[in-house]
């Protein structure tokens, strides 16, 4: 079955460095979304892609966060000055064209460690 | 901002227990999603519900959604080691391809052999 790659599985950065989460989405899929899982809590919405643009952001995805599909396989989240509170499990998902509720894949997470 | 409850938080239970865990809202969502994830890896599909009162089976689980689309129901039958893991459920606010999925908290459910 095909599946979403994530790089690194583990991330571990001093704060207010500058980190890049990769991700390789499904390759005939055409929507991307970043999630992110603090410890013991729920998972939650960061950003939406398609088209080569964002669609739809939460209010955590503020202005140091950032997102670039630099070529036809890679799908990126930056990271500009970290925090502490920016430590997290992140995942990348992906879906088809068709409505996003039919089949949305996770990858198996970055986990980030901001000391 | 809508929000999922599920419940309970955790679940233990003996082999070949039945077990039954809820997923609630005060709004309504277009579409509810069943999620199991594993210590380390990222949230698996287990099946999507759409239509209120809509009922799926996954072999020995049992996914409801609510008549009024706010709540859903998994019921396991003949509980295994196997179905040990993290319970999610998650709704999409509506049918559009770009929307977001908001996630409940989850039921930790472990069953002991």
């Amino acid at each position: 079955e095909p599946e979403v790659t994530q790089t690194p599985s583990h991330q571990v950065t001093q704060m207010g460095q500058e980190v890049i989460l990769r991700c390789v989405p499904i390759s005939n899929h055409l929507y991307f979304y970043w999630y992110r899982q603090i410890l013991g809590q729920k998972v939650e919405f960061l950003v939406s892609f398609y088209n080569n643009e964002i669609s739809e952001k939460s209010e955590i995805f503020d202005d140091q966060f950032s997102v670039e599909r630099p070529d036809g396989s890679n799908f990126t989240l930056k990271i500009r000055s970290t925090k502490l509170e920016d430590s997290a499990m992140y995942f990348c998902a992906s879906s088809a064209t068709e409505t996003l509720w039919e089949k949305l894949f996770f990858g198996s997470g970055t986990q980030l460690s901001v000391l | 901002t809508q929000l999922l409850e599920q419940s309970p938080q955790f679940l233990s239970i003996q082999e070949g227990e039945n077990l039954t865990v809820y997923c609630n809202s005060s709004s309504v969502f277009s579409s509810l999603q069943w999620y199991r994830q594993e210590p380390g890896e990222g949230p698996v599909l287990l099946v999507t519900v759409v239509t209120g009162g809509e009922v799926k089976k996954l072999k020995r689980l049992t996914f409801q959604f609510g008549d009024a689309r706010k709540d859903s129901s998994l019921h396991i039958t003949a509980a295994q080691p196997g179905d040990t893991g993290l319970y999610l459920c998650a709704g999409a606010q509506s049918l559009n391809r770009d929307d977001k999925i908001i996630f409940g908290k989850g039921t930790r459910l472990h069953i002991l052999p």
